[in-house]
């Protein structure tokens, strides 16, 4: 069991605006620690997609968003693409547990 | 070039125990957190640790407190992940990424390496 909550799976077809949520406790998200996100295609490791305040690593297209509200983060993609299809993960940091958690992922399915 | 290069995969028997490193490469190594995170097949991210690959502390997880040991050696820019006492539920994708310079708070895994795959199985 995930500390940080994610749907296991979202659609979208191409073009259309999907948006994952990432829902946290007042001990994670909640107390303000910053959320990251992350994307794994199929296997390779997982990337840093997107950061609070919408930091980009170089390469990743402006379609990529995302936001904050008490408890919970989400991750907004625009103009999907089927390049889109892959799992994203949040991440965040716990003070009750003093350590990095991850949400259990969620699957983007383009259709 | 700007890289994490991993051992590659094991086969281990149930109780058995394994060492996977980790090589940096192309920044300056003891700047940086070195975390591990693992993914059992199909399954999500789950993260057991991280090393000041400078100063050589580390910090895991209640739940691998007594299982995972972290070392680094600076001669070779390396860090090393032991897990011990192996189950089947150890089976999975052991990945090292590079975190930031603090031990406290988020850390976001800017580098990782591409995974070595542990199988534990009689």
């Amino acid at each position: 069991q995930s500390v940080l909550t994610q749907p296991p799976s979202v659609s979208g077809a191409p073009g259309q605006t999907v948006s994952i949520s990432c829902a946290g406790t007042s001990s994670n998200v909640g107390s303000g620690f910053a959320v990251y996100w992350y994307r794994q295609l199929p296997g390779s490791a997982p990337r840093l997609l997107i950061s609070e305040n919408n930091n980009r690593p170089s390469g990743v297209p402006a379609r990529f968003s995302v936001s904050k509200s008490g408890s919970s983060a989400s991750l907004a993609i625009t103009g999907l693409q089927a390049e889109d299809e892959a799992d994203y993960y949040c991440q965040s940091y716990d003070s009750s547990l003093s350590g990095v958690i991850f949400g259990g992922g969620t699957k983007l399915v383009v259709l | 070039q700007v890289q994490l290069l991993q051992s590659g995969a094991e086969m281990k028997k149930p109780g058995a125990s394994v060492t996977v490193s980790c090589k940096a490469s192309g920044f300056s190594f003891t700047t940086f957190y070195v975390h591990w995170v693992r993914q059992a097949p199909g399954q999500g991210l789950e993260w057991m640790g991280m090393i000041n690959a400078g100063a050589g502390d580390s910090v895991h997880p209640q739940k691998f407190q007594d299982r995972v040991s972290l070392t680094r050696d600076t001669s070779t820019s390396s860090v090393y992940m032991l897990l011990t006492n192996l189950g089947s539920e150890d089976t999975a994708f052991y990945f090292c990424a590079r975190g930031p310079p603090y031990s406290v708070g988020p850390a976001p895994l800017d580098l990782w390496g591409p995974g070595t795959l542990v199988t534990v199985s009689s």
